[in-house]
Formats: C-alpha cells, structure tokens, sequence
C-alpha cells in the first residue's frame, strides 16, 4: 500500500532563516506531487505540483520554492523565511491518471518568528 | 464565480444526522470528492463520486450529487462526536490537469 511521508511534523524558524521541507512517497511509482498551504483561515491554497522527476509548476508567486529530486521525493524551500510563511504545509500525491483522487500526508506546522 | 462554496460552520447533536454541502464551478468535473481533517492532521479521503452518479452511499455516509444546480452534499447518519472536524469538498475541473479545486471548508461540532 502507499504511504505519504513529511517531516519535520512542527518547525519553528526565526524570520529571515531558510527552510528544507520533505516529502516522500512509498508504494507507488512516478506520482504527480503537490504542496499545500493551509493558513489559519483553513482554505487549502496549491504552491507547486510535479509531474514528473526536475518538473515543478508554480501557482502563487512567493518566496518559496519547490524540487523534486527524485521521483518521489518532493522539497519546499525558501532562502529567507517571512512572517508570512506561517502555516500548516501539506504534501499530496496522486496517480497519473484514473480518479484524480489525491492522497494527503500529516503536514509540517511552521511557525516564523 | 470560481470558488467551491461550503458554509463555515455546523453543530450538530450527538445521534443527530448532519448535511454538509457544497457548490462547486464546473459542470464538466469528472469526479467530486470529499475529505475529514481533524485538528492538527492531514486531509483523510472519505469518499468520492463519480459524475454520472446521482448518489453513493457508504456505511454511515451519503452523498448527493445534482449536477443541474452543480451542489453536493455529505449526509453523516448518526453523527459522532469522532465525527466532529472540518470537511472539505472539491472537485476536478476540466483543463485543470490533474489538480483540484477544494472548498473553504465546513467546520462540524458535535455537541453531547
């Protein structure tokens, strides 16, 4: 069976550090992959999807980046971390192709100080 | 408009049946999902239906689909109070690849 890994589960940075999230994914092969945040407000807000191994699309314009080293392997980034960056981050993966259906990992609470 | 609407919040009593809807955008959307979170956790899928489908049901779980007026609905029979957390709906637009449009999310309390 598949599952969907992300740590670290809470982070704490100071304003202006950088920041290394994962994501990985077990059981299945070539997965789209995607970042989530979901601010206090709670509506979920797309950052990046991949299709595919060095393939990142950008929703929202930021200062928060997104690779995917390896086929499941998926990595959030920024150089310099604002207040705004605050939040709860969610990785998800899905099938290439069928129900569309996406599959949610435990999610990283960010907190920038 | 754009969005996938939900009202914010439900309470409901404890035994009690709760109907968490949903108006979506895109009449051509092939699959409509809906997924539980509860407080500090990731979405859990809970159950989808297929656009030619008027209605699923699941165990304790119903759900409605009319594609007429683009709304969908999530009937919880004898709700508990492991039901209680935020509910999202979304849908696959046409043209949106593989992605999804989710809802702002129904927060359901279930009162004793």
């Amino acid at each position: 069976s598949q599952t969907i890994h992300q740590w670290p589960a809470t982070l704490v940075q100071p304003v202006g550090s950088p920041l290394s999230l994962e994501c990985t994914v077990e059981g299945t092969s070539n997965p789209n992959l995607y970042w989530y945040r979901q601010a206090a407000g709670r509506g979920l807000q797309l950052l990046f999807y991949s299709v595919g191994i060095g393939q990142i699309s950008s929703e929202v314009p930021q200062n928060l980046s997104a690779s995917r080293p390896q086929d499941r392997q998926f990595i959030l980034s920024s150089k310099k971390l604002l207040l705004s960056d605050s939040g709860f981050y969610l990785c998800a993966w899905s099938e290439i192709s069928g129900s569309k259906t996406q599959y949610f990992g435990p999610g990283t609470r960010l907190l920038v100080l | 408009g754009e969005d996938v609407e939900q009202s914010l919040f439900l309470s409901v009593r404890e035994g009690d049946s709760s109907v968490i809807n949903c108006t979506y955008t895109d009449s051509s959307s092939t699959y409509l999902y809906w997924y539980k979170q509860e407080p500090g956790a990731g979405l859990q899928l809970l159950t989808y239906i297929f656009s030619n489908m008027d209605m699923k049901q699941d165990q304790r779980l119903t759900v409605l689909l009319n594609k007429k007026d683009k709304h969908l609905s999530l009937r919880i029979a004898d709700t508990q109070t492991g039901d209680s957390a935020i509910y999202f709906c979304a849908e696959s637009p046409t043209g949106g690849g593989n992605k999804l449009t989710f809802g702002t999310g129904t927060q359901l309390k279930v009162e004793l």
